[in-house]
């Protein structure tokens, strides 16, 4: 499976735009990109998933470059609702066993 | 839609006793069921894929023995930790694979604590 490399930690403002770009450079040809919201004791949430360009939805972005190799994920004017672990993650294409491993993921802290 | 609830949401047992948590799909039918433990500060770590009318398999160092795995419907899989040790705390999440859109769809979680 696929390793994903994300950012630690991210800080933003409330209404601001927050890019959060993931690196997966081992990706295979039937895996798709999946990110992932987790709140304290909840469990992960799913936000967006795309296998190449971009895809959009009402909640976020998501850009592909051609290569694939990386990911970013875009969340227009955050909140302080949105200071949350994101998680990028790669597999569960078809003919995959669907496994997705998790990496470390990125918190965003959203501030005031 | 792509609902996944798990029952009970918390729960807090003796040492040695079992603990049966359940997995459900409310409104799609999974095939595939993957069972994760994540504890505080740390990532999910999967533990087991759970496949509707065969055999569970299992991660590295995962004792099937002491978490067994049951997928008898393609609604329904239940995770029971066996003679629980105070190490077994943890928080235990579920998702559901949606065929259709080959996506993971994850439950609340449920914490167990062992006392």
């Amino acid at each position: 499976l696929a390793k994903t490399t994300q950012p630690i930690s991210m800080d933003s403002y409330e209404g601001q735009e927050v890019n959060i770009t993931c690196s997966h450079n081992n990706i295979a040809t039937n895996d798709y990109i999946t990110w992932y919201q987790q709140f304290p004791s909840q469990g992960p949430r799913f936000i967006i998933q795309g296998y190449k360009t971009k895809v959009t939805n009402e909640v976020a972005s998501l850009f592909i470059p051609a290569d694939r190799k990386s990911s970013t994920l875009s969340l227009p004017r955050v909140s302080l609702s949105d200071t949350a672990v994101y998680y990028c993650l790669v597999g569960d294409g078809s003919g995959n066993t669907g496994k997705l491993i998790f990496g470390q993921g990125t918190t965003l802290q959203v501030k005031p | 839609g792509a609902v996944v609830s798990q029952h009970p949401s918390w729960v807090i047992c003796k040492s040695g006793t079992s603990v049966k948590i359940e997995c459900r799909s409310l409104d799609f039918q999974a095939t595939t069921m993957f069972w994760y433990r994540q504890f505080p500060k740390q990532s999910l770590m999967l533990m087991a894929t759970s496949n509707e009318g065969s055999k569970a398999t299992y991660e590295q160092g995962v004792e099937k023995d002491k978490f067994l795995i049951n997928h008898a419907s393609l609604t329904l899989s239940t995770l029971t930790v066996t003679s629980a040790h105070p190490e077994d705390s943890s928080f235990y999440i579920c998702s559901a694979r949606r065929e259709v859109e080959e996506t993971q769809y994850f439950g609340p979680g449920t914490r167990l604590l062992v006392l």
